[in-house]
């Protein structure tokens, strides 16, 4: 089975600029949650998504919003870019049984997009 | 909030044995250990449930104090392919679900 998938690999952009950054997360995973890592840091939550419907989110400003389809994938959009957004962003997949909770199924992550803003 | 690891980092040889603690200053309901390499997305290895439930992986193991708000990943015999950056996570939040990852503790294991 194929697992979570990320696109682009790889970004480039202004500041200033938009990006929308897109994950299909593993065939029967309900939930989708993004996070964004700082080279040499770990991964900090920015949005959890169960079944189309935002269920947590991370301290992030308002620029960073986010949404999931009826297929589950989901899109991971920043506006106004700045040069502190550059990161790693990663999705991460989960089951969803038992509703919206992370706290007891595996997260299961894609290899993530590289965003680099000059 | 952020769960709080220790060591920070770690050498060892191959073979040798390590543990890993996270601490959390709030009350966890279920520690997520996770293992990064470098340039790759984190890789699940287990996940301890309050109450004593594990699930995960089968060469490494983990404890789990609900009192002491603690968790520790016991690595045995390492290999070299267990090198990376361990994460420990936990669920919290007021309001909705947030997903903390720990401080990171980063285990070299050389020849």
């Amino acid at each position: 089975d194929a697992g979570v998938t990320q696109s682009p690999t790889h970004l480039i952009k202004t500041r200033g600029q938009h990006v929308t950054l897109r994950c299909s997360p593993i065939s029967g995973h309900k939930s989708v949650s993004w996070y964004q890592q700082v080279l040499g840091q770990g991964p900090q939550f920015i949005f959890q998504y169960y079944e189309k419907e935002e269920r947590g989110r991370g301290n992030f400003p308002d620029r960073f919003s986010a949404r999931q389809f009826p297929n589950y994938s989901s899109e991971l959009n920043v506006n106004a870019l700045l040069l502190g957004d550059s990161a790693l962003y990663l999705c991460a997949s989960s089951l969803g049984l038992g509703g919206t909770t992370l706290s007891n199924q595996p997260q299961h992550f894609g290899d993530g997009t590289r965003l680099s803003i000059l | 909030q952020q769960p709080v690891q220790s060591p920070q980092a770690v050498i060892l040889r191959e073979g040798e044995d390590a543990v890993i603690n996270c601490s959390s200053s709030k009350a966890l309901y279920s520690v997520h250990w996770y293992r990064q390499k470098h340039g790759e997305a984190p890789v699940f290895l287990m996940i301890l449930l309050k109450g004593g439930e594990q699930k995960g992986h089968e060469k490494i193991s983990a404890s789990f104090n609900e009192k002491k708000q603690q968790s520790s990943l016991y690595l045995t015999a390492s290999q070299l392919s267990y090198s990376g950056t361990y994460f420990c996570g936990t669920e919290r939040g007021n309001t909705g679900n947030q997903f903390y990852f720990g401080t990171g503790t980063s285990l070299t294991v050389i020849p």
